[in-house]
């Protein structure tokens, strides 16, 4: 079974400035994907990025990008340039995309927080 | 396009009553899901359905959760009788074979038993 650690439950970041949150997961998969969700207090969740194991170039999407580690099984997000709107709960995922496994494991999020 | 609705958005019950939450995917998803999300956590999944099929429905409590999906589309997610310790939101997700694996979520439903 595969599962997915967020040691760190609450970070702070002051606006304007870079933040990265951590993720560890541990699976004997070869395939699969890792996403980071966002969810702010609304409880809508946006997926923010997406990542396939395969590629070993670091997925990016505006502000957000990722360092993958694939050999240390680690999938971390940075946030540039915090904005107000960034704080929510962030939750780190991974499938397996084959057959029945095709399911999300969530980590157990965490909260940022961005200061004004 | 109309993202993933759920409803109703909040349900205040009283242990031992039934409860129902709705679900309608976006247009064309074929795949949808329920998870269950309690305070703090990650959503964990109930039930995975592929048009009308449950395919995995292995964390689903049986003994006092169903859930269909008759004709493809829509989902109802049933509890009956309620407990104190399904308060939780319960969230729906979809998506579309080819999509990237990427899952659509709803505003969830936010369930108290009292």
């Amino acid at each position: 079974a595969q599962t997915v650690t967020q040691s760190q439950p609450e970070m702070s970041v002051q606006e304007a400035e870079t933040v990265t949150l951590s993720c560890t997961y541990d699976t004997s998969e070869n395939n699969y994907y890792l996403f980071w969700y966002k969810q702010p207090p609304s409880r809508q969740m946006i997926l923010v990025i997406r990542q396939e194991a395969y590629k070993q170039q670091n997925a990016t999407e505006n502000r957000f990008s990722v360092n993958f580690q694939k050999a240390a099984k680690s999938f971390s997000l940075k946030i540039s340039d915090s904005q107000l709107g960034d704080t929510a709960m962030y939750f780190c995922a991974f499938m397996n995309p084959t057959g029945a496994n095709s399911k999300l494991t969530f980590g157990k999020g965490i909260t940022l927080s961005v200061r004004p | 396009e109309a993202g993933v609705v759920q409803s109703p958005r909040y349900k205040i019950i009283e242990k031992k009553q039934p409860v129902a939450f709705w679900c309608n995917p976006i247009s064309g998803h074929n795949t949808l899901y329920w998870y269950l999300q309690n305070l703090g956590q990650g959503p964990e999944l109930l039930i995975r359905y592929e048009n009308e099929e449950a395919v995995d429905d292995s964390q689903l409590p049986k003994d006092r959760f169903s859930a269909e999906r008759l004709k493809g589309v829509d989902s109802t997610l049933k509890i009956q009788p309620a407990e104190l310790g399904d308060s939780a939101v319960y969230l729906c997700a979809s998506s579309f074979r080819g999509s990237r694996n990427e899952q659509y979520f709803g505003p969830g439903t936010r369930l108290t038993v009292t």
